[in-house]
């Protein structure tokens, strides 16, 4: 069975351009997490998915980021434009159910703004 | 709210040595209680996790976590350190469901020969 996979798993970009992080989660998980660790820090919760519908987007930063999830599959957030305190890893997650489920994390995508 | 501290942002062992990683958390609600291992370039993967009843909790790989709820902690321990568990790990903690899940900041474990 293939696990969360997060595509690019590094992306340098200057300030001010756009870019695009994508995540698959595993079949049939209905929820998706986005998370982001900046700095070595705590990972802190940015926004979580029930299908194609955003269930809670308390924790986006700003309105520079967009998520969407198209057709309750992969998902997307994009960072426009990005600024460089974006910088950091940025977590998918996703799990079958919502109540404290466990939770199946992609690798994660490096992202560095210069 | 829920918050985590963990203590030590990296901590030292050797291989053989009784591996202590400590975790304090913070809850307005009855926590559930979870940690996860990162190992280089994979995603983060749960060892264990706390829900209700016992409190000596067993993971993965012979690890294991007590909650204590007088102290407000859920440290992480395995008796005999390997070299493959060198890899960070995360405390978290939450409340009613997984949108409440808060991170520690991690603890980097290195297993020295």
């Amino acid at each position: 069975e293939a696990g969360v996979t997060q595509f690019p798993s590094h992306s340098v970009i200057e300030k001010g351009q756009t870019v695009t992080l994508r995540c698959d989660p595993i079949s049939g998980h209905d929820n998706l997490y986005w998370y982001r660790r900046v700095m070595g820090k705590e990972i802190k919760f940015l926004l979580h998915f029930v299908k194609e519908s955003k269930q809670d987007e308390s924790g986006m930063p700003n309105n520079r980021f967009l998520a969407e999830r198209t057709g309750g599959t992969y998902s997307t957030l994009k960072v426009q434009p990005a600024e460089l305190e974006d910088s950091g890893v940025y977590f998918c997650a996703s799990s079958q159910g919502w109540a404290n489920e466990k939770l199946f994390f992609g690798s994660g995508t490096q992202l560095s703004v210069l | 709210a829920q918050s985590v501290t963990q203590l030590g942002s990296h901590v030292s062992v050797s291989e053989g040595a009784l591996v202590l990683l400590r975790c304090n958390y913070s809850s307005s609600v009855p926590p559930y209680l979870f940690w996860y291992v990162q190992y280089p370039n994979q995603g983060l993967q749960l060892l264990l996790k706390y829900t209700t009843g016992a409190t000596l909790v067993k993971g993965i790989n012979g690890f294991e976590a007590e909650f204590k709820k007088s102290e407000t902690s859920f440290h992480l321990t395995k008796p005999s350190a390997h070299m493959s568990d060198a890899a960070e790990y995360f405390c978290a903690v939450s409340g009613y469901n997984n949108n409440d899940m808060r991170f520690g900041a991690g603890t980097r474990l290195t297993v020295k020969p």
